[in-house]
């Protein structure tokens, strides 16, 4: 059964810390990104990569860091310099390269909660 | 600026009849418009993707066309049924053809009564 998957679902964590949200696929896809939703707005791309060992930041990258050191997976960390962490992460990927890559399937997201 | 819209409003209609939600982009030369469907608490899913140099397309009861000129594309569903109701998302490559990076407009909700 092919997909993305995220964990945990839900998190709660204490202001301060820092802390990183799982993302694995098993679609072979070479592309992955990382977007945050808030309330009543669109998605807004923190991070992506296209390739195993590189990634470019979004356009709200601060306060954000990722890895990617193998294909099937791309975890985000959000650090105690992320003003205003709380919010809905979405992880997707896509094929990369072609016409089809411009499809992304995403997970089912995480909602973090930072108080 | 660039930006891209979408009516922020929610879109309530009667089952049975077509909704079309709006999406307008400034400062970009898209290849090509995706749209998406997201269900509340969950991930966007891809519907429809039109390039171009296409002016529709269509997919079961969806349809999408796209103006370059306006810079806008129209998606519809035909024949709305109350399980149409989600939030539908549409984005655009910012960088003409490159990398399968998107950007997302802020998403319309739809809404179909019975």
């Amino acid at each position: 059964d092919g997909g993305i998957t995220q964990s945990p679902k839900y998190l709660f964590r204490k202001e301060g810390q820092n802390v990183t949200l799982s993302c694995e696929q098993n679609l072979n896809h070479d592309a992955m990104y990382w977007y945050r939703q808030d309330p009543g707005q669109g998605l807004r791309l923190i991070y992506y990569s296209q390739i195993v060992n590189d990634f470019q930041k979004g356009d709200i990258a601060e306060g954000y860091s990722v890895s990617r050191e193998k294909k099937e997976s791309f975890p985000l960390t959000v650090t105690s310099a992320q003003k205003n962490p709380t919010a809905f992460y979405l992880c997707a990927s896509s094929i990369g390269q072609g016409e089809s890559s411009y499809e992304q399937y995403f997970g089912p997201g995480t909602r973090l909660t930072v108080t | 600026s660039q930006k891209i819209e979408q009516n922020s409003e929610a879109l309530n209609i009667q089952e049975g009849k077509t909704a079309t939600l709006t999406c307008n982009y400034t400062n970009y030369s898209p290849a090509y418009l995706q749209w998406y469907r997201q269900d509340p608490g969950r991930g966007p899913v891809f519907l429809l993707l039109i390039r171009e140099n296409e002016k529709e397309k269509r997919k079961e009861r969806l349809k999408v066309t796209f103006d370059t000129t306006l810079k806008q594309s129209l998606f519809h569903i035909t024949a709305s049924q109350p399980a149409d109701s989600a939030t539908y998302l549409c984005a655009l490559d910012p960088i003409y053809n490159q990398g399968g990076k998107l950007i997302f407009g802020q998403g319309t909700e739809l809404s179909v009564k019975p």
